[in-house]
């Protein structure tokens, strides 16, 4: 079936350390996109991509780095830098970047806490 | 500043009653707005809504838009224990394609 894959489901982070969080959609879409939600809190979002080899910063960019080398992949890095990085973080995607019809749908995400 | 707010944050109601739900927004360039279900995990997507006055429906749930008013509503008629979510509003900004979200309605069906 198509969908969008995250993982790993959960991740430990410890302090210094970088870490990436996966995500792989087989839906051929053009566009993907990193969103994190608090407890309590609507989705904020990262880094979107609208093609490969293209990624532009979203609302609170800072202390995180994607990729975009396959249009398949979305890869997120949370750095050191990143000083609370706690939350839950989702990958979506949609057909193409200005497709009215198309909403964005989501994987099932990946929950980063810091040990 | 692009602002959704949604309203009840949280809600607590028994099983049958009918339930409606707040989305207002302020967002410059708005394109679309959104309603999705979100249990534990992934959102789900409800609705798109675009134009003013033209009520969606799928099942139970129903929601309609005016853009004079900027705001959207949810309703949940006959509302079963499996409603129960946090439902999430989320507007489309036209040229960064963004989506802005609200902080989302947590909903409780109790038997």
């Amino acid at each position: 079936d198509g969908g969008i894959t995250q993982s790993p489901k959960y991740l430990f982070r410890k302090e210094g350390q970088n870490v990436t969080l996966s995500c792989e959609q087989n839906l051929n879409h053009d566009a993907m996109y990193w969103y994190r939600q608090d407890p309590g809190q609507g989705l904020r979002l990262i880094y979107y991509s609208q093609i490969v080899n293209d990624f532009q910063k979203g609302d609170i960019a800072e202390g995180y780095s994607v990729s975009r080398e396959k249009k398949e992949s979305f890869p997120l890095t949370v750095t050191s830098a990143q000083k609370n990085p706690t939350a839950f973080y989702l990958c979506a995607s949609n057909p193409t970047f200005r497709d009215r019809d198309q909403p964005q749908h989501f994987g099932d995400g990946t929950r980063l806490s810091i040990l | 500043e692009d602002k959704v707010v949604q309203s009840p944050l949280s809600l607590v109601v028994h099983e049958g009653d009918t339930v409606t739900l707040n989305c207002s927004y302020e967002v410059t360039n708005f394109r679309s707005l959104l309603w999705y279900k979100q249990e534990k995990k992934a959102p789900t997507f409800l609705f798109m809504l675009t134009s003013s006055g033209i009520e969606k429906k799928s099942g139970r749930l129903s929601s309609i838009l005016d853009k004079k008013e900027l705001f959207s509503i949810l309703n949940i008629t006959a509302t079963q224990t499996g409603d129960s979510a946090v439902y999430l509003c989320a507007v489309v900004q036209g040229g960064s394609e963004k989506l802005v979200f609200g902080k989302g309605t947590k909903l409780t069906v109790n038997p």
